[in-house]
């Protein structure tokens, strides 16, 4: 069973920095295209950002560059989002979620919450 | 970038048949997604490839997608399919997921 876990979600003042986790297991993490994907409270679906299998390519909604870093590590299933300089606009639930064939999101995590604010 | 329109709400009564629509142009020519999302809870994808279901969702839930309108047809509904709806297609020329705004379905 495809399993993602996100972690690392809080409460942050303005100009913080959090950093999200997201462990998966229940199938081969390495061979996948990974994704965030936040909503913030009463609103739609937004993604965020995309990293590719290796690592080589990754793709960030402009609201977010600059500021956030999508990494993954293979050897331990996991992906990452360094998120800096954040601001009240970045509040939202933050999924972790699979990218199939390049095009929809198969599966999803459960969310973390960012709330930024002072 | 491609956006993605929706209605924000769509009634339906039990028994009765659904169809939410995602307008975007040209759609016809992408690959179309549609998400269930029930309160408190992570989307779940119902279609995929404008038509196709992943497994263990009901035969109720089927799409179509032509010209500039995606449809997700929702029969025979439930109670329980009460829930926001999004679309989504990938933007190759920006490598990203775009999504609709959502529908929200209500069942009278």
């Amino acid at each position: 069973e495809v399993q993602l876990v996100e972690s690392g979600g809080g409460l942050v003042q303005p100009g913080g920095s959090l950093r999200l986790s997201c462990a998966a297991s229940g199938f081969t993490f390495s061979s996948y295209w990974m994704s965030w994907v936040r909503q913030a409270p009463g609103k739609g679906l937004e993604w965020v950002a995309n990293i590719k299998q290796d690592g080589s390519e990754k793709y960030y909604v402009d609201s977010v560059k600059g500021r956030f870093t999508i990494s993954r590590d293979n050897a331990k299933n996991s992906l990452y989002l360094q998120m800096n300089s954040l601001r009240a606009e970045d509040t939202a639930v933050y999924y972790c979620a699979r990218l199939e064939r390049g095009s929809w999101y198969s599966n999803w995590g459960q969310g973390t919450l960012v709330t930024v604010s002072s | 970038s491609y956006v993605l329109t929706q209605p924000p709400s769509v009634s339906v009564a039990p028994g009765q048949t659904a169809r939410i629509t995602c307008g975007g142009n040209n759609i016809g020519s992408k690959s179309v997604h549609w998400y269930q999302q029930k309160p408190g809870q992570a989307p779940v994808l119902v279609v995929y490839d404008d038509s196709d279901r992943p497994s263990g969702i009901p035969e109720r839930f089927s799409g179509s997608n032509s010209g500039n309108t995606a449809t997700l047809t929702i029969s025979r509904v439930e109670a329980g399919d009460e829930a926001d709806y999004y679309c989504q297609v990938w933007d190759s020329s920006s490598d990203q997921g775009v999504f609709g705004g959502g529908t929200k379905l209500t069942v009278l």
